[in-house]
């Protein structure tokens, strides 16, 4: 089954310990991304991937890693959380970075920071 | 910079009534539009999309034209469904970034 699969689906932390979000397509698409979403903000693209080793900041890249050394996957690393991090985030995968493909969604992974 | 605006929610509708949300962007160049849903609990699923001015996207009954003399790209859909209550995204792609909306919640009540 073709799908963007996220670990943890939960998780609640805190302050200053470092922690990663996993995120792994099957889909052999190029390009990924990360966003959070937050009550009447939507969506906002923290971090996006073209290609294994391309990456690039998105809107709100502040205070998150991200790295691409294999195609399938692409990990969030928060290296020291704080409570404005405390957000629902998804990662997506498309076929290409080229406008108009369909972008697949992860079930999303819901961080708190306390 | 680019950005997606599209009315506050949440609109609440009967059954078989219907529905239209207003989209409207700002974005340089040629962007393409989207529309997702999202399921309570879930991530969220492609509705609709249309990638040039003038296209209409259409999907389960969903409809929305891309304007781009008017920058909007409304969803429509003649009758509404319970099933249809989920909260609503409009977004665009331009220069290998997206863009969302900040969400419309719609209920259908029965």
């Amino acid at each position: 089954e073709a799908q963007v699969t996220q670990n943890p689906r939960y998780l609640i932390t805190v302050t200053g310990k470092k922690l990663t979000v996993t995120c792994s397509q099957n889909m052999n698409h190029e390009y990924m991304s990360w966003y959070r979403q937050d009550p009447g903000l939507g969506l906002r693209q923290i971090y996006y991937s073209m290609n294994v080793e391309v990456t690039d900041k998105g809107d709100v890249p502040e205070g998150y890693k991200v790295s691409r050394k294999e195609k399938r996957n692409f990990p969030l690393i928060l290296e020291s959380p704080s409570p404005n991090q405390t957000s629902l985030y998804f990662c997506a995968s498309s076929l290409s970075y080229q406008g108009g493909h369909e972008q697949y969604f992860g079930p999303g992974t819901r961080l708190t920071v306390t | 910079g680019d950005s997606v605006t599209q009315m506050e929610g949440p609109v609440t509708l009967s059954e078989e009534a219907f529905l239209t949300i207003n989209c409207t962007y700002t974005a340089t160049g040629y962007p393409s539009l989207f529309w997702y849903v999202q399921y309570p609990g879930e991530g969220l699923q492609l509705l609709l999309k249309a990638t040039k001015a003038d296209d209409k996207g259409s999907n389960k009954g969903f409809e929305a034209t891309y304007r781009k003399e008017t920058t909007s790209f409304h969803l429509e859909k003649g009758s509404v469904q319970v099933s249809d209550s989920a909260v609503y995204f409009c977004a665009l792609s331009n220069f290998n970034k997206f863009y969302f909306g900040s969400g419309t919640k719609l209920n259908v009540k029965p």
